[in-house]
């Protein structure tokens, strides 16, 4: 089944204590992102990568990283959490080119406290 | 002014009814326009997208572009009680890889 897989989809953690959100795809896709939603603001592009070892900033970048070392893998790490990033998370992947995010993973809910 | 506009609703119709949701953005360079469906505690699914000037039908959605007045619109007949969701406009930016979404129109079919 073509997936986008991310985990944990709940997370609660503190201020300051680094995380990983990973996210995994089985559909060979070349690129793959990741968005932030919060109320009323709708989806935000944070990093995006158009192939491996290739990524850029997003619409809202600040207080993440990202990295592509494997085309199926494209993990969002927090060094720092902050209350300000308690959103729900959602990573995404697309052929590529200007096909659209056709796949979204299930969604990350991160509380930081 | 927001990169891509859409009425946070929520728009209601009857069962049946059309409902005409609709969405603006602002570079007038972006090629490619997308809807997505969202229901609540979902994540979003592609329902529709388009690349040129006109129509677009599939099924009781269509898609309508019109660059010009760079304006995009979701119509969808016959609305059952499951369309109620939320509905995403998207635009692929200029340089083709970055998406804008909107921050979606909230619609519910009453049956």
């Amino acid at each position: 089944e073509a997936q986008v897989t991310q985990n944990p989809r709940y997370l609660i953690t503190v201020t300051g204590k680094k995380l990983t959100v990973t996210c995994s795809q089985n559909m060979n896709h070349e690129y793959m992102s990741w968005y932030r939603q919060d109320p009323g603001l709708g989806l935000r592009q944070i990093y995006y990568s158009m192939n491996v070892e290739v990524t850029d900033k997003g619409d809202v970048p600040e207080g993440y990283k990202v990295s592509r070392k494997e085309k199926r893998n494209f993990p969002l790490i927090l060094e720092s959490p902050s209350p300000n990033q308690t959103s729900l998370y959602f990573c995404a992947s697309a052929l590529g080119g200007s096909a659209p995010e056709a796949f979204f993973g299930q969604g990350t809910r991160l509380t930081v406290v | 002014q927001k990169e891509v506009e859409q009425n946070s609703g929520p728009l209601s119709v009857p069962e049946g009814a059309i409902a005409s949701l609709n969405c603006t953005y602002s570079d007038r360079g972006s090629q490619s326009f997308f809807w997505y469906r969202q229901y609540s505690g979902k994540s979003p699914e592609l329902i529709m997208s388009i690349y040129s000037n006109g129509d677009k039908e599939d099924g009781r959605f269509t898609a309508q572009l019109n660059k010009a007045s760079q304006y995009v619109s979701l119509l969808i007949r016959d609305s059952q009680p499951s369309d109620s969701a939320t509905y995403l406009c998207a635009v692929l930016n200029t340089g083709g890889f970055k998406t804008i979404f909107g921050a979606g129109t909230r619609l519910f079919v009453k049956a």
